[in-house]
């Protein structure tokens, strides 16, 4: 079946670790997608990427980097430097960039920084 | 810049029964995509319904259906014969094609909770 996967669901880290979250997508799409979600809130854009080896920062990408070496993938690394990382991550994708096309998400991995 | 609101934060409905949801909206362009998602407890992020701002009739996919309103840029979402499963966050995005960057981003509201009574 075609979809979207994150890995893992529930991650914990100390402080001052990095951590890489997975985001894995099987339907072809050209465009990917980093959310950040706090409770309460709706969801903020970290980084996007409109094609492989391109990306551009969000809303608030501080203290986060990404990479898109292959169309499949686009995983998400959560620094040191970002003073407050326990979040709800959602992964997403679309067909491409256009304003038209609908984002797919992945099922979310909870982040909590000991 | 975009915004959306969302200006309920909980709706209760009895089962069976209809729900409006509100949304409004504001951009400067005239080419923008509406989308409404669920989130259940699990979390994923469901897609429900998309308008386009040039489509000439109101979307519709089964229970759901976008009351769009384009002069007053509101985007109200309707769930007819409400479900238990129903219950769930629900929030309305919009995307814009991004001018002048040309980099076309999705931004959400913050969510309107609706619990379904038996």
């Amino acid at each position: 079946d075609g979809g979207i996967t994150q890995s893992p669901k529930y991650l914990f880290r100390k402080e001052g670790q990095n951590v890489t979250l997975s985001c894995e997508q099987n339907l072809n799409h050209d465009a990917m997608y980093w959310y950040r979600q706090d409770p309460g809130q709706g969801l903020r854009l970290i980084y996007y990427s409109q094609i492989v080896n391109d990306f551009q920062k969000g809303d608030i990408a501080e203290g986060y980097s990404v990479s898109r070496e292959k169309k499949e993938s686009f995983p998400l690394t959560v620094t040191s430097a970002q003073k407050n990382p326990t979040a709800f991550y959602l992964c997403a994708s679309s067909r491409t960039a256009s304003s038209t096309d609908t984002q797919y998400f992945g099922p979310g991995t909870r982040l909590t920084v000991l | 810049a975009q915004k959306i609101t969302q200006t309920q934060p909980g709706m209760f409905v009895q089962e069976k029964e209809a729900v409006t949801l509100d949304c409004t909206y504001d951009t400067s362009d005239p080419s923008y995509g509406l989308f409404w998602y669920k989130q259940p407890s699990s979390g994923e992020m469901i897609f429900l319904i998309y308008q386009g701002s040039y489509d000439q009739q109101n979307a519709t996919e089964g229970r759901y259906s976008l009351n769009f309103q384009k002069a007053r840029k509101s985007a109200n979402l309707v769930i007819s014969a409400s479900q238990l499963g129903d219950s769930a966050m629900y929030f309305c995005a919009m995307r814009d094609p991004g001018r002048p960057s040309g980099y076309s981003t999705l931004t959400f509201g913050k969510g309107t909770m609706l619990l379904v009574s038996p």
